[in-house]
């Protein structure tokens, strides 16, 4: 059974860069396998998906946070990677990943326990 | 993109029966039969119900069901329990190749 777990910093500055790592166990982290997401949740708020990576020639992101997003794989240390830059106080909330999985077409069939990221000075 | 229009709340007493709607556009539920469910417990990670409009993962029990008539996706739990309490989202897959997801629904049982 696969498990996805996220990682980074808990605290984050105004106009820096958010970056997450997702830690994928119980299989092999693979290019063009499955698309590998992240979805985010504010406090008290609904779900907002941010993108999706499956190959680096295959990715999508909401075109609301386009502009801000990077998503990559490091096959190495089977890891999935997020990057957001210039934040702000709105991009406060629980960052989760999530992975597909074979014959289900879903933004996520498997979810990490998500990381609380603020921004704050 | 829009988020897809769910009730704020739904509430029923054990035993009976609730549907939660999902509305969208001819864009994301509409364009596709890539609408799912996720149940969330509070603190905790969502969990897929239905995938695909009407498909249950492995381990889902079949008193969770989901149809969808042109813009609007529904989710129906038969013979609620206790441990269905929690917030609910839809989601699609939309035409512009991202996944959107709804508002969230409590889910209360009274």
């Amino acid at each position: 059974q696969v498990q996805l777990q996220e990682s980074g910093p808990g605290l984050v500055k105004p106009s820096q860069t958010l970056s997450l790592t997702c830690t994928v166990s119980g299989g092999s982290i693979r290019s063009g396998s499955y698309y590998w997401s992240w979805i985010r949740q504010p406090a008290g708020k609904g779900l907002e998906w941010i993108g999706r990576f499956y190959t680096s020639e295959i990715t999508n992101y909401n075109p609301s946070l386009k502009s801000r997003v990077t998503m990559s794989l490091d096959t190495s240390k089977n890891q999935f990677s997020l990057r957001l830059s210039s934040v702000t106080a709105a991009d406060t909330a629980v960052y989760y990943c999530a992975r597909d999985s074979v014959g289900i077409t879903a933004a996520g069939a498997y979810w990490g326990q998500g990381t609380l990221v603020t921004v704050s000075s | 993109q829009s988020a897809l229009t769910q009730p704020a709340s739904v509430s029923g007493s054990p035993g009976q029966s609730i549907t939660i709607s999902c509305t969208g556009t001819s864009s994301d539920v509409g364009a596709y039969n890539y609408v799912s469910w996720y149940q969330q417990h509070p603190g905790k990670a969502p969990k897929l119900m239905i995938y695909e409009v009407t498909n249950r993962p492995s381990g889902v029990p079949d008193r969770f069901s989901g149809s969808k008539s042109g813009n609007t996706a529904s989710l129906t739990i038969s013979g609620l329990q206790t441990e269905d309490e929690a917030d609910y989202y839809c989601s699609s897959y939309t035409t512009y190749s991202a996944w959107v997801f709804g508002g969230g629904t409590k889910v209360t049982v009274l």
